[in-house]
């Protein structure tokens, strides 16, 4: 089953716009992670975030976790053309780092 | 570094074929793993390893398996494909540090079709 379950699923902005996604987990987990995956392509790490932290930052990207909500969010800042791609999120749900992945949220930027 | 590479990209078979793909990597990572990807569809696990000699099963280990003799080597093999089989699959490897398990570092992907 998908652990995490990322929301809205497809997300369509301008250029220099912010984009949010936010995903939801249903057990106790160590730590979540963010990954890009362009299209055709394989995944690309972004930012992980452990259960004893409540935000981190990247660039231009920003990662909250409330545990107590069993939550996640994803923050773009001043995105780009080159931010179009598939966001998924992904707990470490049973251990040895076995990754639990979201459904993954398509953010399209227009120019 | 090459990081994780995954050989065929590409690869089509006939309902029963037999084959194995290879995914290497150069980062002497600890863990590695086998994913699939179906469209609409996050990643699902089919088997993981923590080290040389070991292999262990995922979410969806049904009608794959798994080698791993050497640390950099982690081979998926279908003895009798599917059309359910028709997938892209990842590879991943992750390094073990301090004792804490991290990052997952993805290989590109092979894309499966089979008729």
């Amino acid at each position: 089953s998908q652990q995490g379950e990322e929301d809205p699923q497809a997300l369509s902005i301008q250029e220099g716009e912010n984009a949010t996604m936010n995903c939801s987990y249903k057990t106790s987990i160590n730590n979540l992670q963010w990954y890009r995956q362009n299209s055709g392509r394989g995944l690309v790490h972004l930012i992980l975030i452990r259960s004893n932290e409540r935000e981190k930052h990247s660039g231009r990207l920003r990662v909250t976790l409330d545990t107590s909500k069993k939550s996640s969010s994803l923050l773009i800042t001043a995105s780009r053309a080159a931010d179009t791609a598939s966001y998924f999120c992904a707990t470490d749900l049973y251990g040895n780092n076995r990754l639990a992945f979201g459904k993954g949220n398509q953010v399209v930027v227009i120019p | 570094n090459a990081g994780v590479t995954q050989t065929p990209k590409f690869r089509v078979l006939k309902t029963g074929q037999s084959m194995t793909l290879l995914c290497a990597q150069d980062m002497n990572h600890e863990y590695m793993y086998w994913y699939r990807q179906d469209p609409g569809m996050g990643l699902r696990l089919i088997h993981y390893s923590v080290g040389e000699g070991t292999t262990a099963k995922g979410e969806v280990p049904d009608g794959y398996n798994v080698s791993r003799l050497k640390k950099q080597n982690f081979l998926l093999g279908l003895e009798s494909a599917a059309p359910s089989q028709t997938s892209v699959y990842f590879c991943a490897s992750t390094p073990v540090t301090s004792g804490i398990v991290d990052t997952q570092y993805f290989g590109p992907g092979t894309r499966l079709t089979v008729l």
